[in-house]
């Protein structure tokens, strides 16, 4: 069955790193692909989608790219803040069942 | 912006009572669905529900669980007979159609002792 694999937390980082965090899925069809962020305390928030091979969806200075070839949706930001600490999920939407797939989160701690 | 909003954010339940957790998807969605995230692990989907019925449901969703949508604004997750590996949060999201972008709700944090 469908399936997402996301990289091991947590992921610690000073303020104004790069971050990636890994995303890959495993699919029959051709999915649409989201990041969903967990702030402490907080449900599930939509960070971004792509529905397509070669979008790329971006909110709030992160991106990610549809890689139809690599089966993969990296999750990325340039220079993140203390206010990015958060669990990061990776997620599919299969369309047969319309129900969402997600990863196993990842955490991530930005320290000031 | 509207938002799906679930009542209680807590609950805290004895094994075999039956608890009913509430959401309030957003006003003009269609699609609805819970999902649950036992502590540590992967949020799972359990069931999705269109048309005042079932559309999809995972293995996890036995006998025990049931859906409904009472009025023309509630959509509800019963337990009827509450385990001890049921305590998770119980995350209840909508969509504006099949196949669209689901939205969660703040969740509901189960737990049975």
């Amino acid at each position: 069955g469908d399936s997402v694999t996301q990289m091991e937390g947590p992921v610690t980082l000073s303020e104004e790193a790069c971050l990636t965090i890994n995303c890959t899925y495993t699919a029959t069809g051709y999915p649409s692909l989201f990041w969903y962020v967990q702030y402490p305390g907080e449900g599930l928030q939509l960070l971004l989608k792509a529905t397509k091979a070669d979008d790329k969806g971006s909110n709030k200075g992160f991106e990610a790219t549809y890689r139809k070839e690599t089966t993969s949706f990296h999750l990325e930001k340039g220079s993140v803040q203390v206010s990015d600490s958060a669990v990061y999920f990776c997620a599919l939407l299969d369309h047969n069942t319309d129900k969402l797939i997600f990863g196993t989160g990842t955490r991530l701690q930005v320290f000031p | 912006e509207p938002e799906v909003t679930q009542t209680p954010s807590h609950q805290v339940t004895q094994m075999g009572q039956e608890v009913i957790l509430r959401c309030v998807p957003i006003s003009n969605h269609l699609y609805f669905y819970w999902y649950r995230q036992i502590l540590g692990q992967k949020v799972e989907f359990l069931v999705s529900f269109y048309n005042n019925e079932i559309s999809e449901k995972s293995e996890i969703f036995d006998d025990q669980f049931s859906v409904e949508r009472p009025d023309g604004s509630n959509f509800t997750l019963k337990i009827r007979s509450t385990k001890l590996e049921d305590s998770a949060m119980y995350f209840c999201a909508s969509s504006v159609g099949g196949e669209k972008t689901q939205y969660f709700g703040p969740g509901t944090r189960l737990l049975v002792l």
